[in-house]
This record gives C-alpha cells, structure tokens and sequence, in this order.
C-alpha cells in the first residue's frame, strides 16, 4: 500500500531534550515536506526536500532541522525543543518538485513539549 | 506571494443540505488550487485540485469546486451533505515549492 507513515504519533517530552520525528514514504517520491499544524493558522511549512540531499527552509524552519540521506526518508529534528514547538506535525511527499502534484500525507504526530 | 483566505472558521450544515465551504486566493501567476480534508486523527488527502482546463473541478466524493479567475475564488460545494463529510476542509495555492494552505474550515453536519 502505498503510504506516507510517522513515528511516533504521540510524544510528550520536556524543554531541551532533543528528538526525532521520522516519516518515511514507499512511493518513490522526490519531494518531501514537514508541516506543522496549530489551530487558527492551517498548516505552515517548515522544511522540504527536493530530492536527495537537497533541503530547504519553509516559512517557519526556526528550531529545527532535517536530513535527505536516503530518498524514502526524511526525519524531522528537534535539538532543543522548547513550549512553542507543541504542535501537530504532518510529513508530505509528492512525485515531482512542481507544485500541481498531489502531495500524500503522514497520518501525523502530536508533540507536547513541556 | 500567493496567500489563501477561506471565509468561516466553522460552518454547520444539515444533512442533506447544500455545503459551500469559500475560498479567495491570491496569486501573481496562475494559480494551481487544491482542496484537501482532514477526518479526525487522520492526515490531509486531497478532494480536488485545478491546474488548468476545466474550471469545474469533481473530486471525490461527490464534492466539486470552480475556479472562477474574475472572482479570484474557488468555492467548494457538494448538493447533499452527508454525516460522514464531517471533517476540516483546507484550500490551498500551489507557491513555488510549497503548498501555501488556509487556515481551515470544520464542516459539523447535523442529523
């Protein structure tokens, strides 16, 4: 079945301790993405992933980082989480780099830093 | 910059009832426009999505959408809402290498 997965899907964990998100995607697919989700402002990109080893910042990359070493992977890293980065977080992949693909979407992981 | 604007946070529907979930884009170029939706605890799939062509969109499940360029809209409707619509719906404009979303719109149909 082809699938975007996330682990963990719930994560509670306390200032400073650094963790990791990982999504990875059994299509095939050169784009990857993070997104983060709070309520009242949708969902805002944080990283994406053009292909292998190419990565960029969204529009909120403040506090974390990512890695491509492999196209079928792409974790989500959080050095020093801190309050403010609670949040729903959704992982993205689509075909190609252009934007009229459909993207396919993790089921999400709900982080809680304390 | 593309930018999204959906119109109504939350929009209660009886079943059966039309539902018009409202979308106003922005773009510099033309736009590429996606709906997606989100059940509960579940991840976004897509509903539907205008490149170019028609501007009458179908989607799944019965849902449709019209890109109207002179109204820099794209509303999203279904003739007859069922319980199992319930769900957060999202429009979204296609911005360079990201998808640029609204901030959402929970759709509660009443029995």
């Amino acid at each position: 079945e082809a699938q975007v997965t996330q682990n963990p899907r719930y994560l509670i964990t306390v200032t400073g301790k650094k963790l990791t998100v990982t999504c990875s995607q059994n299509m095939n697919h050169e784009y990857m993405s993070w997104y983060r989700q709070d309520p009242g402002l949708g969902l805002r990109q944080i990283y994406y992933s053009m292909n292998v080893e190419v990565t960029d910042k969204g529009d909120v990359p403040e506090g974390y980082k990512v890695s491509r070493k492999e196209k079928r992977n792409f974790p989500l890293i959080l050095e020093s989480p801190s309050p403010n980065q609670t949040s729903l977080y959704f992982c993205a992949s689509s075909l190609g780099a252009t934007f009229y693909n459909e993207q396919f979407f993790g089921p999400g992981t709900r982080l809680t830093v304390l | 910059a593309q930018s999204v604007t959906q119109l109504g946070s939350h929009v209660s529907v009886s079943e059966g009832a039309l539902v018009l979930l409202r979308c106003n884009y922005s773009s510099s170029v033309p736009p590429y426009l996606f709906w997606y939706v989100q059940y509960p605890n579940q991840g976004l799939q897509l509903l539907l999505k205008y490149t170019t062509g028609a501007t009458l969109v179908k989607g799944i499940n019965g849902f449709e959408a019209e890109f109207k360029k002179s109204e820099t809209s794209f509303h999203l409707t279904k003739p007859s809402a069922h319980m199992s619509d319930a769900a957060e719906y999202f429009c979204a404009v296609s911005g360079g290498n990201k998808l640029i979303f609204g901030t959402g719109t929970l759709l509660a149909v009443q029995p």
